[in-house]
């Protein structure tokens, strides 16, 4: 059974940083297209970052230069390095499988909560 | 980006209801369109990918239809456990995907 645990989530202030951290069992994170999708409060989801196998990274555009993306083989986890957080990245941040060559998230873990507010 | 438009947003909706949800797509993305579930508190599920393909132990009451820019997501007779919100998502311009805004489905 695929198991896909987030944690690191936190309430911050506007312009600091946080790790989160996506540790699987059930699948090997290198071996798979993972993402993260988050969702703000009461609204709709959206995809924020994804991990090719072969290790090549994709962002959105609303991230892109403040978040980083990567995978420890070892320990087979996902990491979410988030600087410079802005109130807008609040939200319930999921780690997902994304299936191959169709792209839809066919796995998904029980999310983690990110506040960014003074 | 590529823009997903669901309709409606909501909807009320009785048990053993046939209920429809739209989600139209700003340009082609051929059949690279998914459908998920959401329950409050819960992460999402899915339920169709590539249009109109059954995710295994989805319930045969839930279907997909449609390409390029119009499509469709059909609960034949809904049941209690149905009522959550529901998203489509298009997967054409992978690596970035985008969702629609949602449609959520309450008891009438």
């Amino acid at each position: 059974e695929v198991q896909l645990v987030e944690s690191g989530g936190g309430l911050v202030q506007p312009g600091e940083s946080l790790r989160l951290s996506c540790a699987a069992s059930g699948l090997t994170v290198s071996d798979n297209y993972m993402s993260w999708v988050r969702q703000a409060p009461g609204k709709g989801l959206e995809w924020v970052s994804i991990i090719y196998t072969g290790g090549s990274t994709y962002y959105a555009d609303s991230v892109r230069g403040r978040f980083a993306l990567s995978r420890d083989t070892s320990k087979n986890t996902l990491y979410l390095q988030m600087n410079s957080l802005r109130p807008e990245d609040t939200g319930v941040y999921y780690c997902v499988r994304d299936v191959d060559s169709v792209w839809y998230f066919d796995h998904w873990g029980q999310g983690t909560m990110v506040s960014v507010s003074s | 980006d590529i823009l997903l438009t669901q309709s409606p947003s909501s909807l009320s909706a009785s048990v053993g209801d046939r209920v429809t949800i739209t989600c139209r797509a700003s340009q082609n993305v051929r059949t690279y369109l998914n459908w998920y579930q959401q329950k409050p508190g819960k992460a999402p599920k899915v339920l169709i990918y590539s249009a109109s393909s059954l995710q295994s132990g989805v319930p045969s009451r839930f279907s997909g239809s449609g390409s390029g820019t119009d499509f469709t997501l059909t609960i034949s007779s809904l049941q209690p456990e149905d009522f959550a919100s529901y998203f489509c998502q298009q997967s054409y311009s992978a690596p970035r995907k985008t969702f629609g805004g949602g449609t959520k489905v309450e008891i009438k």
